[in-house]
């Protein structure tokens, strides 16, 4: 079946870690993309990728990086430079010409 | 800025039809988008609009507005599962598959 996973679906760190999450997809899908989302709020662009080796950032890229050097991975790095990282993040995926992302179940990330 | 605006909540009772509404002020625009996401879980795509009118998919419709940077999301025939958080998502800029989204309604159903 194909899909889009995260792992771990929750993850504990001591503040001052960097920490990662992981992000794949089997789609064959072109774009991927990483959301925070915070307790009642919406979802805010962290980075985005269209194609293999490159990558955009978002709304709210200050603390985090990332890479793209497979088309089914696109790794999230939250480093220590992130002031709030505790959140629930979303990677998603979407075929160039369509309109409709999927998304993985998400990481809860908790910073101690 | 670029922003799109949901009303925080709606409340409605199983049957009834409620609308969620979004009005958007992007730099670009190339399309609506319509989310729900159920608490906890990740958010699943129920419709696009790239133009005016109105889009029908089972329970679910969805209506576009250019003119006046304005979608709804309509949902007829309520029922408990429907509770969840919606959101729109406006792709707002041609050559990019970047995506703005909204700051998502919150509809409870009512037995």
């Amino acid at each position: 079946d194909g899909g889009i996973t995260q792992s771990p679906k929750y993850l504990f760190r001591k503040e001052g870690q960097n920490v990662t999450l992981s992000c794949e997809q089997n789609l064959n899908h072109d774009a991927m993309y990483w959301y925070r989302q915070d307790p009642g709020q919406g979802l805010r662009l962290i980075y985005y990728s269209q194609i293999v080796n490159d990558f955009q950032k978002g709304d709210i890229a200050e603390g985090y990086s990332v890479s793209r050097e497979k088309k089914e991975s696109f790794p999230l790095t939250v480093t220590s430079a992130q002031k709030n990282p505790t959140a629930f993040y979303l990677c998603a995926s979407l075929l160039a010409g369509n309109n409709e992302q999927f998304f993985g179940p998400g990481t809860r990330l908790t910073v101690l | 800025g670029q922003s799109l605006e949901q009303p925080s909540e709606v409340t409605a009772v199983e049957g009834a039809i409620v609308q969620i509404n979004c009005t958007y002020q992007t730099s670009g625009f190339y399309g609506l988008s319509w989310y729900q996401q159920h608490d906890g879980g990740a958010p699943t795509f129920l419709s696009y609009n790239a133009l005016d009118g109105l889009e029908e998919t089972g329970r679910f419709s969805s209506f576009l507005s250019r003119s006046d940077s304005y979608g709804y999301l309509l949902l007829q025939e309520l029922q408990m599962k429907d509770s969840a958080s919606y959101f729109c998502a406006v792709r707002a800029t041609s050559g990019t598959y970047k995506y703005i989204f909204g700051t998502g309604t919150r509809l409870k159903v009512l037995a």
